[in-house]
């Protein structure tokens, strides 16, 4: 179980905009920065955005993210077959004074 | 440009112990901090702690205290990571991750290392 919460998938047309959601608490989310990785198969996490809205080097702008309260959420635009991956938010949680994950949304380009 | 590289895969019995290592290099290895996250098969990221390469001081993940251990040789700009008293539970993928501080993202991440915990 998770500390913080996202869809176990989604999926989109080549083109289309998808969301991914992540909730938490005020310990997390509600008081630091989220982190979006981006993981292809196979391979190791990639840094895709950070301190909840900034791109990483490298990463279209097809990529953006928000944050609001104990809610954050990824936005896909313009979706490629690429862009079929495990996503994850992350958020340093001041109680537990570590870092917690959601477990992860499969992202799947029809 | 940084690049963390890590030792290969290991098997080990439960029970054992296994020392993964983290290999730095493209940047002052001692100007950032090292987080260690696991991934058992199928299933999500787990952080494990974080070590300042600088001083050697850690943090370790409420779950993982007294079995986990992270050091670290400047010398050769390497971090390790030992988790001890192994279970099948701990069979996963290790990475090593480097972030500015300890609250920071991680970027860039090691390619992994697969541990196998089975007798």
């Amino acid at each position: 179980q998770s500390v913080l919460t996202q869809p176990s998938s989604t999926s989109g047309t080549p083109g289309q905009r998808v969301t991914i959601s992540c909730s938490g608490s005020s310990s997390n989310i509600g008081s630091n920065p989220v982190n979006w990785y981006q993981q292809l198969p196979g391979t190791a996490p990639k840094l895709l955005i950070y301190s909840s809205n900034q791109r990483s080097s490298g990463v279209p702008d097809r990529f953006s993210g928000s944050k609001s309260g104990t809610s954050a959420s990824l936005a896909i635009s313009g979706l490629q077959f690429e862009d079929e991956a495990d996503y994850y938010c992350a958020a340093w949680d001041g109680s537990l004074s570590g870092w917690v994950f959601g477990g992860g949304t499969k992202l799947t380009v029809l | 440009q940084a690049q963390l590289v890590q030792s290969g895969a290991e098997v080990k019995k439960p029970g054992a112990s296994v020392k993964v290592s983290c290999k730095a290099s493209g940047y002052t290895f001692t100007a950032y901090f090292m987080h260690w996250v696991r991934q058992a098969p199928g299933q999500g990221l787990e952080w494990i702690g974080v070590i300042n390469p600088s001083g050697g001081s850690t943090t370790y993940a409420q779950n993982l205290r007294g079995r986990v251990t992270m050091t670290r040789d400047t010398s050769t700009s390497t971090v390790y990571m030992e988790l001890s008293s192994l279970r099948s539970e701990d069979t996963a993928v290790y990475y090593c991750a480097r972030a500015l501080t300890p609250t920071a993202w991680f970027d860039p991440w090691g390619q992994g290392t697969l541990v196998i915990v089975s007798s």
